[in-house]
């Protein structure tokens, strides 16, 4: 059975950092590209990035462009979403999913971006 | 603002069928195949048609997928209670490289 667990959120200050993960478990990871989605609060799903199995294909949503910075390690079957330079409009729900079709999502990690 | 357009939302009692649009354009939708999933609160969204019109299995076959041109539909027939929810489409967009969500639909059962 396909299990993602994202970790890593909290609160953050304005131009901080955080680094989310995410655990993937029940198929052979690194054959699938890995996104990453967020839902600000009260807003619908935002696409933020996507990393292909290998690593080697890397795209990213204009809004997070230059500040985040997707990766992966397939020996360990996780992504990971480094995020820098983060505003309050930034703050929401990161979920990680899996594969072009979005077929699994993680249940999602809250992200807090306030003074 | 979402690239892809859906109506806010859509309503209809028990057993009655609802549709769902997405519209988009030549450089997503209209190149692309397209994906729908079902989000509760606080839970993770789940995909119930893919590559336009294929149902996942466990899916119920009251849920089906069409495109044509730049848009999309979502069917639900036969709407039960536990149908209520927001329903997304999303594509990927070749210009600029990158995957794309509509809005969001909210289906209430009435």
């Amino acid at each position: 059975e396909v299990h993602l667990v994202e970790s890593g959120g909290g609160l953050v200050k304005p131009g901080g950092s955080l680094r989310l993960s995410c655990a993937a478990s029940g198929f052979t990871f690194s054959s699938y590209n890995m996104n990453w989605v967020r839902q600000a609060p009260g807003r619908g799903l935002e696409w933020v990035a996507s990393i292909s199995g290998t690593g080697t294909n890397i795209y990213y949503g204009g809004s997070v462009r230059g500040r985040f910075t997707v990766s992966r390690d397939n020996a360990t079957n996780s992504v990971f979403l480094q995020m820098n330079a983060l505003t309050v409009d930034d703050t929401g729900v990161y979920h990680c999913a899996r594969d072009a079709t979005l077929d699994y999502w993680g249940q999602g990690i809250l992200v807090t971006v306030s003074s | 603002q979402p690239v892809l357009t859906q109506p806010p939302s859509a309503s209809a009692t028990p057993g009655q069928r609802v549709t769902i649009s997405c519209s988009g354009s030549t450089s997503n939708v209209g190149r692309n195949s397209v994906h729908w999933y079902q989000h509760l609160p606080g839970t993770a969204p789940k995909m119930i048609i893919y590559y336009n019109n294929q149902r996942p299995s466990g899916v119920p076959d009251r849920f089906s997928g069409s495109k044509s041109g730049t848009s999309a539909s979502l069917a639900i027939s036969g709407l039960q209670s536990e149908d209520e929810a927001v329903y997304y489409c999303a594509t990927w967009d070749d210009s600029p490289n990158g995957r794309v969500f509509g809005g969001g639909t909210k289906v209430t059962v009435l």
